[in-house]
């Protein structure tokens, strides 16, 4: 079945990169995203990618995808301590509309 | 531009008592849905309403949950009775494509976070 895997926690100083990583099962998967999570928040979408690309780039933000190993990676140039938050992947399927989310990795901004 | 408002923020009830959430979408969102959110995990899909009507409810607990649409803007969810397994965020979301258009982008509430003792 569908299913959506993150690394728990992540810790980096501010001011490096943040690579948060992410696999997913179903093969037929469209649409890839990354939601981000502050502490009594709502999910905030960052960005997606559709299956057919390998990398997207949007200011801060380097979504990496490998389709053949179905590894979808995120990467937060510059981190400053207002990325600290909880980062979730999730796919939707080719016949499926739902969105399947992973556990979410918890990202600590050190100072 | 509005974003999806939910009400209450919190609740605590009692095990066996009855809770009701509020959503309200973004205005022309024809697409809304009930997430769970259980701490810890992602959010899991409880039920997806496009328009007025139910395109999925597969993963509902029927037996205690039930939502509502009814004229295709706002959407109520309610448990009763409720378990102590029921604690966990109720997000609500809602989009403005339907299912299988584009990058089908769902905007989410802040939640209610609902303890059940």
């Amino acid at each position: 079945g569908e299913d959506v895997e993150q690394s728990l926690f992540l810790s980096v100083r501010e001011g490096d990169s943040s690579v948060i990583n992410c696999t997913y099962t179903d093969s037929s998967s469209t649409y890839l995203y990354w939601y981000k999570q502050e502490p009594g928040a709502g999910l905030q979408l960052l960005t997606y990618i559709f299956s057919n690309m390998d990398m997207k780039q949007d200011q801060r933000l380097t979504v990496l995808l490998n389709k053949k190993d179905k590894h979808l990676s995120l990467r937060i140039a510059d981190t400053q301590t207002g990325d600290s938050a909880i980062y979730f992947c999730a796919e939707k399927g080719d016949s499926s509309y739902k969105l399947i989310f992973g556990s979410g990795t918890r990202l600590l901004v050190r100072p | 531009e509005a974003g999806v408002a939910q009400s209450p923020r919190y609740k605590i009830i009692e095990k066996r008592q009855s809770v009701a959430f509020w959503c309200n979408p973004i205005s022309g969102h024809a697409t809304l849905y009930w997430y769970q959110q259980i701490l810890g995990q992602g959010p899991k899909l409880l039920i997806q309403f496009q328009n007025n009507g139910v395109v999925d409810d597969s993963q509902l607990p029927k037996d205690r949950f039930s939502a509502e649409r009814l004229k295709g803007v706002d959407s109520t969810l309610k448990i009763q009775p409720a378990k102590l397994e029921d604690s966990a965020v109720y997000l609500c979301a809602s989009s403005l494509n339907p299912p299988g258009q584009g990058a089908h982008e769902q905007f989410f509430g802040p939640g209610t976070r609902l303890t059940v003792l």
